[in-house]
């Protein structure tokens, strides 16, 4: 199992639809990355979570400590959206970013 | 300056070619990172430099050789690599390490294919 879960693997959606992207983790955590990453692309951080919930324009990104979870959403989807999701922890034992397998996400206009 | 600079973003070299990467940033940041990616697959970490000293190997082969000549810069040198060390090599960097590493801010990566 990995110690980074991510769900769904993809996801396709209509202009306009409420997105949401999970990640699971087990290990203790000093900071939850939400990275975006557009094919043939580098990769954008969104997000750096410890605790609470954050807004970025049409994003927020919340993180519950005890259950060891986060969620990405992203609320009036739009096709500039497409890209793959990322979600990365960083291990407070090894101070290591442990990466998600990501999810694919197509927004269809 | 947020950003971190790589070049260059395109790289074609044969198995006896020498070759550098080489990333830039003007934040302030003392922690640096070299990520290898391969298609649709996240990251992998390769190295991290730390106030300039290398503070993580991932046994990376010695093929791969890392440089920080100063806190803005870091290179990575390349020799007799192998046809499947094509990928996306990615440079990251964080203000610093641990709890107080802060935001990431990557790159956009510089894309080797070895012949």
């Amino acid at each position: 199992k990995n110690e980074v879960e991510q769900s769904p693997q993809n996801l396709t959606a209509q202009e306009g639809e409420f997105i949401t992207i999970n990640c699971s983790y087990s290990v203790g955590i000093s900071a939850l990355h939400w990275l975006q990453q557009h094919p043939g692309g580098g990769i954008v951080s969104l997000f750096m979570l410890s605790s609470g919930k954050k807004k970025h324009g049409r994003l927020i990104a919340t993180i519950n400590i005890q259950e060891k979870h986060s969620s990405l959403h992203i609320t009036a989807s739009h096709p500039r959206d497409s890209a793959v999701y990322i979600c990365a922890a960083r291990s407070y034992n090894t101070d290591k970013l442990i990466f998600g397998t990501g999810t694919r996400l197509q927004v269809f206009p | 300056d947020t950003e971190v600079t790589q070049t260059p973003k395109h790289l074609v070299m044969g198995m006896t070619n020498k070759k550098s990467l080489k990333c830039e940033q003007h934040m302030g940041h003392r922690a640096m990172y070299w990520y290898k990616q391969k298609a649709k697959k996240p990251p992998e970490l390769m190295f991290v430099y730390s106030y300039e000293k290398l503070s993580i190997n991932e046994s990376v082969p010695s093929r791969f050789s890392p440089e920080c000549p100063n806190s803005s810069l870091l290179n990575l040198h390349l020799h007799a690599l192998q046809p499947e060390d094509s990928a996306l090599y990615l440079c990251a960097s964080t203000q610093s390490t641990g709890a107080l590493a802060g935001e990431l801010f990557f790159g956009e990566g510089s894309r080797l294919t070895v012949l």
